[in-house]
């Protein structure tokens, strides 16, 4: 039973530059979530796609944004990457029906730095 | 918005020892979850707690929700090398939308 896969694991961008992320939900989830995790830091969030669209989005800018594939794999696209973007982003998967507090299943992530 | 605390924000003990730590909230969650994040990697489920006062047990691993519904607590018993890591608390503050506390890092000294 596959979990959660995130590609590339490692990137590195030069600032104004654009980036995309990939993510894989675990078999069976249909939801997933967006995380960004700055060193020392806990995960913030950043959105939630479900049924191919946008649920719920945290407090980021719009050069963050995202899709989501009929088979529920997902992407995140960050456009004009600044140096405060260099973070580890964590992709997570869920199923949509437990609702509240179901428990998501994190992928290991892609460390992304930006110079 | 809100925010989770954790307390210690780091933690250096020996092997065999017990570990305590928790996790306060300025607003009420009916849900607690407590995640493990090893370097390199993403954070791993350990225990979630739905109902105020539940007490659950996961192996060496004890979590309690808090009565008030704004604190928890982790608790591991006779720490292995294989504990160390960072121990984060979060609670839904929208459905599968989590917020997640500040972070407690273990560290076992030889």
């Amino acid at each position: 039973d596959a979990g959660v896969t995130q590609s590339p694991t490692h990137l590195i961008k030069t600032r104004g530059q654009q980036v995309t992320l990939r993510c894989s939900p675990k078999s069976g989830h249909d939801t997933v979530s967006w995380y960004q995790q700055a060193l020392g830091q806990g995960p913030q969030f950043i959105f939630q796609y479900y049924e191919e669209e946008e649920r719920q989005r945290g407090n980021f800018p719009d050069r963050f944004s995202g899709h989501q594939f009929p088979n529920y794999s997902s992407e995140l696209n960050v456009n004009a990457l600044l140096l405060g973007d260099s973070a580890l982003y964590l992709c997570a998967s869920s199923l949509s029906f437990q609702g509240e507090g179901s428990p998501l299943h994190f992928g290991n992530g892609t460390r992304l730095t930006v110079t | 918005g809100q925010q989770l605390n954790q307390s210690p924000q780091s933690m250096f003990i020996q092997e065999g020892e017990d570990v305590s730590m928790n996790c306060t909230s300025s607003s009420i969650f009916n849900t607690w979850l407590w995640y493990k994040q090893d370097p390199g990697e993403g954070p791993v489920l350990l225990i979630a707690l739905y109902k105020a006062g539940e007490l659950t047990s996961n192996g060496r691993l004890t979590a309690q929700f808090g009565i008030t519904r704004k604190d928890s607590f982790l608790n591991i018993s006779a720490s292995i090398p294989s504990d160390v890591g960072i121990y984060f608390c979060a609670g839904p503050t929208r459905p599968e939308k989590l917020t997640f506390g500040t972070g407690t890092r273990l560290t076992i000294i030889p």
